[in-house]
């Protein structure tokens, strides 16, 4: 099973931040937070990991809670094709396959 | 574009067929995963291989499942005497063995069973 919750659908209005909410209070020190999403009929897109540390990339940053038992993931200025399901996924770096649960699908509202 | 690819990206066939499937992974990237996705679920894992070595198989991968990756490059996907349950979009994926092994997703292969 999954080792995280999260909303199962959330609405941002387009050019707003869209921040996603992931609870993983049994996380394991040596486990990651990641974060993938899902556009329709493609395959997940990697988006950004963290351990400890607040993370930030080119698409996304991402936010440990000092406990590290939540996170959220922030997409600055949402546009329209931002619209998919956002996986937040916790595995030891070097495990071998992904648990996914079922997400949170995002619509960007124009 | 130098991602992950997967051939066919659809495929339609009659149950009781057999069909195969192709990943290619990131070049330098030594971990292929296979996962296969039902329409409102997440991926689920099947299985994956280290070089050519299939390290661990899930038991969603029947006895009518098979995979290989015999020069540790490219892999196969079959299927056997396909099933309409077998009907899902089939994702490949790769990973690098050094630094924290993020894995990078194909486009997928959608498979429909009549």
């Amino acid at each position: 099973d999954a080792k995280t919750t999260q909303p199962p659908s959330m609405d941002c209005a387009e050019g707003r931040a869209a921040n996603l909410p992931c609870n993983h209070s049994t996380i394991s020190g040596n486990e990651y937070v990641y974060w993938y999403r899902q556009i329709h009929s493609q395959g997940p897109q990697y988006i950004i990991h963290g351990l400890k540390n607040n993370e930030t990339n080119e698409m996304a940053s991402l936010i440990i809670t000092e406990d590290r038992k939540s996170s959220t993931l922030i997409l600055p200025h949402a546009t329209l094709r931002d619209t998919a399901v956002y996986y937040c996924i916790v595995r030891v770096g070097a495990d071998d396959k992904i648990i996914f649960g079922k997400g949170t699908r995002l619509h960007i509202l124009p | 574009d130098t991602g992950v690819s997967q051939d066919p990206r659809h495929k339609i066939t009659k149950r009781g067929q057999n069909v195969t499937f192709r990943c290619d992974p990131i070049s330098e990237h030594n971990r292929l995963y296979w996962y296969r996705q039902t329409l409102g679920q997440g991926p689920e894992f099947l299985t994956y291989f280290q070089n050519e070595a299939q390290l661990e198989k899930s038991r969603l991968l029947s006895d009518r499942f098979s995979a290989e990756r015999p020069k540790g490059s490219f892999s196969t996907l079959e299927i056997q005497r396909t099933e309409q349950g077998d009907s899902a979009m089939y994702l490949c994926a790769s990973s690098s063995l050094f630094g924290t092994d993020t894995q990078y997703f194909g486009p997928g292969t959608r498979l429909t069973v009549l």
